[in-house]
């Protein structure tokens, strides 16, 4: 199966942008998603991303695709400490998802 | 997207017990998954539910252990057999969207003791 891998935490300090960053291995991934998951709740997809574009736009979150080095990531602008959450990347229909990223925002 | 309920929210269950998770969509959908979150842990698919057709399991995952049902377009069950203190995790239900994104249930928070 697809291997997903991310950094498993980022602290950021209130205000900052936040890059959590993911990398994958099957280049033929057509759809790559990022899911929030705030503590005791289910996962919320954010966004995603088609493997023929290069970068997507939504309000304050930014997802970069480098399909070359099969990189992914997403930055949130002016972080909120609602941001505080687990990030998961995840690729294609079936999800494989990393081991997602603990996002502490810091007054 | 679709909203996905899930019963019962939590649960604490004996070892040696069965479990049965309930999962209802509000509009028709072909496909429902299931997934297993363990403590700490990314998320599992364990098997897809097809209406009117056996699940499909992934690697590592019989239906001897987690068995599902699917009666209709809106509804399916995942049941956790036999548990053991390995089976706590948190059980999860989706459906695809129309760019095979997944909506996710609330998902159900399983100890077992």
């Amino acid at each position: 199966g697809e291997d997903v891998e991310q950094s498993l935490f980022l602290s950021v300090r209130e205000g900052d942008s936040s890059v959590i960053n993911c990398t994958y291995t099957d280049s033929s991934s057509t759809y790559l998603y990022w899911y929030k998951q705030e503590p005791g709740a289910g996962l919320q997809l954010l966004t995603y991303i088609f493997s023929n574009m290069d970068m997507k736009q939504d309000q304050r979150l930014t997802v970069l695709l480098n399909k070359k080095d099969k990189h992914l990531s997403l930055r949130i602008a002016d972080t909120q400490t609602g941001d505080s959450a687990i990030y998961f990347c995840a690729v294609d229909y079936k999800l494989s998802f990393g081991a997602g990223t603990t996002v502490t925002v810091r007054a | 997207s679709a909203v996905i309920s899930q019963k019962p929210s939590r649960d604490i269950c004996q070892r040696g017990t069965s479990l049965t998770i309930q999962c209802q969509v509000d509009s028709q959908v072909t496909m429902m998954f299931w997934y297993r979150q363990q403590p700490g842990q990314s998320l599992t698919l364990i098997a897809t539910a097809n209406q009117g057709s056996e699940a499909t399991y992934e690697s590592g995952f019989v239906i001897d252990k987690f068995p599902i049902s699917r009666p209709n377009l809106t509804f399916s069950t995942l049941t956790v057999s036999n548990m053991s203190p390995e089976d706590s995790s948190i059980y999860l239900c989706s459906v695809p969207g129309r760019y095979n994104e997944q909506f996710f249930g609330p998902g159900t928070r399983l100890t077992v003791l």
